[in-house]
């Protein structure tokens, strides 16, 4: 089945200290990744993206993701946190080809403490 | 438009009232979805739009729910006789098109109808 895991509900972290959110999926085949960040009452906001190439991404805000194929994992990373960082941040599995049907983890909720 | 729009942004009806929300796609995006987003969970697909065409539907839950695109671009998604259960964040997303290039395939989202049934 197809399906992606955020195992981490809640993260709180210190401004200014690193933060890496959890993202392990499952899929048939070598799927599109992506990660969302979603504000109170705002729509999706696309952080970044990994199609193919480089397993190293790098997105908007400071962020940064990692492909790791044999793990089955895009964990998403920033070094340094700001306060306007807080959110929740959904990690996105699509197929490589024909239309993008999304298959979204439950998310994970960031509080940053000042 | 620049953006995904979405309306209303807050909808509240009555349990087995009719609901109709609506979104304005990015000009020229030829995909359109539709996701649901239920309290505290991720977005999950509903249906999707290629042009005026509905290609998949298989997310809907019941036959209450029904989308449309007539014309390819504006989509409805309506809701009959609403249940409680129906209450949720209602997210439309447009990409360019099909296919495996990197920019057919980001979908824009946008803000969202939050429908409460009472």
């Amino acid at each position: 089945a197809q399906s992606v895991t955020q195992p981490d509900i809640h993260i709180t972290v210190s401004e200014g200290a690193s933060l890496e959110l959890r993202c392990n999926y499952s899929y048939g085949a070598t799927p599109y990744l992506f990660w969302y960040v979603q504000s109170p009452g705002q729509g999706l906001q696309l952080l970044l993206k990994y199609f193919s190439g480089d397993t190293l991404v790098q997105g908007i805000k400071g962020f940064e993701a990692e492909f790791k194929r044999s793990q089955s994992s895009f964990n998403l990373r920033k070094p340094s946190v700001h306060w306007s960082d807080a959110a929740e941040y959904f990690c996105a599995v699509g197929p490589s080809g024909g239309y993008n049907k999304l298959i979204f983890g439950a998310g994970t909720r960031l509080a940053v403490h000042p | 438009g620049a953006g995904v729009s979405q309306s209303p942004r807050y909808k509240v009806a009555k349990r087995g009232q009719d609901v109709a929300l609506r979104c304005d796609p990015i000009s020229g995006h030829v995909s359109l979805f539709w996701y649901q987003q239920a309290l505290g969970q991720g977005p999950e697909f509903l249906t999707y739009f290629q042009n005026e065409a509905q290609l998949d539907k298989s997310g809907l839950p019941s036959d209450r729910f029904f989308a449309e695109r007539p014309e390819g671009s504006v989509s409805t998604l309506k809701i009959q006789r609403t249940q409680q259960e129906d209450s949720a964040v209602y997210l439309c997303a447009s990409s360019l098109g099909p296919g495996t290039t990197s920019g057919a395939n980001v979908l824009t989202f946008g803000a969202g109808s939050r429908l409460t049934v009472l």
